[in-house]
């Protein structure tokens, strides 16, 4: 089966890390970007940026930018996204994505998403 | 600054048709794509490159666009249609590697 699987809930303290997971399966993991959107609860979806799985190369959104980091690890074929120091608004749904190009951009595969929830 | 812009909020009578729209600069360079979400549930894709269907999701769903604006357009609105929807296209600003996304669309089915 063609999937993305999410790691679990995660419950941190202002100021913590931590590191959440998107593992590919059923499809060839390097054919295809990993992106990742952030949902804030009652909110709408934000790309945050992409990784590339063949070569690792990144891009993020301004809004993203410094503030969180994007790896893959190829060999398993799963993406990472880390924080170095929560903060309270980091509280949301963070959900991976599989990018088809061609005519347009698309998320055709999506993960179940990760609830992150940041309180001290 | 790149946006997309759409309204709130849309309801429709069962088994009419509703028109959501998606409004952007980036609309007259890329194509639209729309989700659909569910409560509790992940996004899932019903329009790509502008008209164009995943397998699985029926026919009533259609899409369009004019200049900078796109459309989602549902045909015979059924109740299992109710959800947000949103628009998202390529972002036309900067290096053209980011990806925008609508505020959504919350769509009421009567």
């Amino acid at each position: 089966e063609v999937q993305l699987v999410q790691s679990g809930v995660e419950v941190k303290k202002p100021g913590e890390s931590l590191k959440i997971s998107c593992k590919g399966s059923g499809y060839s993991f390097t054919r295809h970007w990993i992106t990742w959107v952030r949902q804030r609860p009652g909110k709408g979806l934000e790309w945050m940026g992409r990784i590339d799985p063949s070569d690792s190369k990144t891009n993020y959104s301004p809004s993203f930018q410094g503030h969180v980091t994007m790896s893959a690890d190829k060999s398993i074929s799963t993406a990472y996204l880390q924080w170095s120091g929560l903060k309270a608004s980091d509280t949301a749904m963070y959900y991976c994505a599989r990018r088809v190009s061609g005519l347009s951009w698309y998320f055709d595969l999506w993960g179940r998403g990760t609830l992150v929830a940041v309180s001290s | 600054s790149s946006e997309l812009t759409q309204d709130p909020a849309v309801s429709v009578a069962l088994g009419q048709t509703v028109r959501i729209a998606c409004q952007g600069d980036s609309l007259r360079n890329y194509y639209a794509t729309w989700y659909q979400q569910k409560p509790g549930q992940a996004p899932l894709l019903v329009i790509y490159a502008k008209n164009y269907r995943p397998s699985g999701i029926p026919d009533r769903f259609s899409g369009s666009s004019s200049g900078n604006t796109a459309s989602l357009t549902i045909t015979a609105a059924q109740a299992e249609d109710e959800a947000d929807y949103y628009c998202s296209s390529r972002d036309s600003s900067g290096d053209s590697l980011g990806v925008l996304f609508g505020g959504g669309t919350k769509l009421t089915v009567l």
